[in-house]
């Protein structure tokens, strides 16, 4: 089982819909929650991140962590042409007794705004 | 600021062959890393660097070395090319290894190894 696991699409849905994306994971020692956003033939673009559950906002954007189910989502409000892209999640935990970090992301999934 | 630059954009190699991916940032950045993508595996690490001097393996190291000279620079070195070892890579850097929940990510380098 993958720690990090997230739909692929591909998802299509028209102009100014609400867009939900999400992820679950099995590591409930993950501490922080990233969504990616990466247009095509270009590199991972860093979109919000949060370490706590609930709800954090950026505009159009809305993070929502939900831990005791292991389940993040990223919400797209009156969804745009312009956030057509691949958007991956991220998840971040401290390895216990190496004090190192070690980030794992899902597959990515390839969502479409159709005018 | 140019924030993290790659180069090649694109490369094809043959079974056997070396090369060297270049990356280079300009935001003082200590904590510097390489992963791979690939189709449904999404990215993995090969390796990454908390300074320079200082080098290690990620989750899929074998084929590839690093060095880091200098904070600015941390270049990826494939010793004999593989058809396996076709990908896009790319770089990504932080302000330091704690900080990695807010990691810079380069434009990529595609790879085609035949």
């Amino acid at each position: 089982q993958k720690e990090v696991e997230q739909d692929p699409g591909p998802l299509s849905v028209p102009e100014g819909a609400i867009v939900s994306l999400n992820c679950t994971y099995s590591n409930s020692a993950f501490q922080y929650f990233m969504w990616y956003r990466q247009y095509s033939r270009k590199g991972p673009e860093l979109l919000m991140y949060t370490y706590s559950s609930g709800n954090k906002e950026d505009g159009r954007f809305t993070a929502q962590v939900d831990k005791s189910s292991k389940y993040i989502s990223l919400f797209i409000r009156d969804s745009q042409p312009s956030d057509s892209a691949t958007y991956l999640c991220a998840m971040l935990v401290l390895t216990p007794g190496e004090g190192a970090q070690k980030l794992v992301f899902g597959q990515g999934t390839r969502l479409t705004i159709n005018p | 600021n140019a924030g993290v630059t790659q180069t090649p954009k694109f490369q094809v190699l043959k079974t056997g062959q070396s090369m060297t991916l270049q990356c280079a940032q300009d935001m003082n950045h200590e904590y510097m890393s390489w992963y791979r993508q690939d189709p449904g595996m999404g990215l993995r690490l090969i390796h990454y660097s908390v300074g320079a001097g200082i080098t290690d393996q990620g989750e899929v190291p074998n084929g590839y070395n690093v060095s880091r000279s200098t904070t600015e620079d941390f270049p990826l070195r494939l010793l004999s090319a593989a058809p396996s070892q076709t990908s896009v890579y790319f770089c990504a850097s932080s302000y330091s290894e704690g900080y990695q929940e807010t990691q810079y990510f380069g434009p990529g380098t595609r790879l085609l190894v035949l």
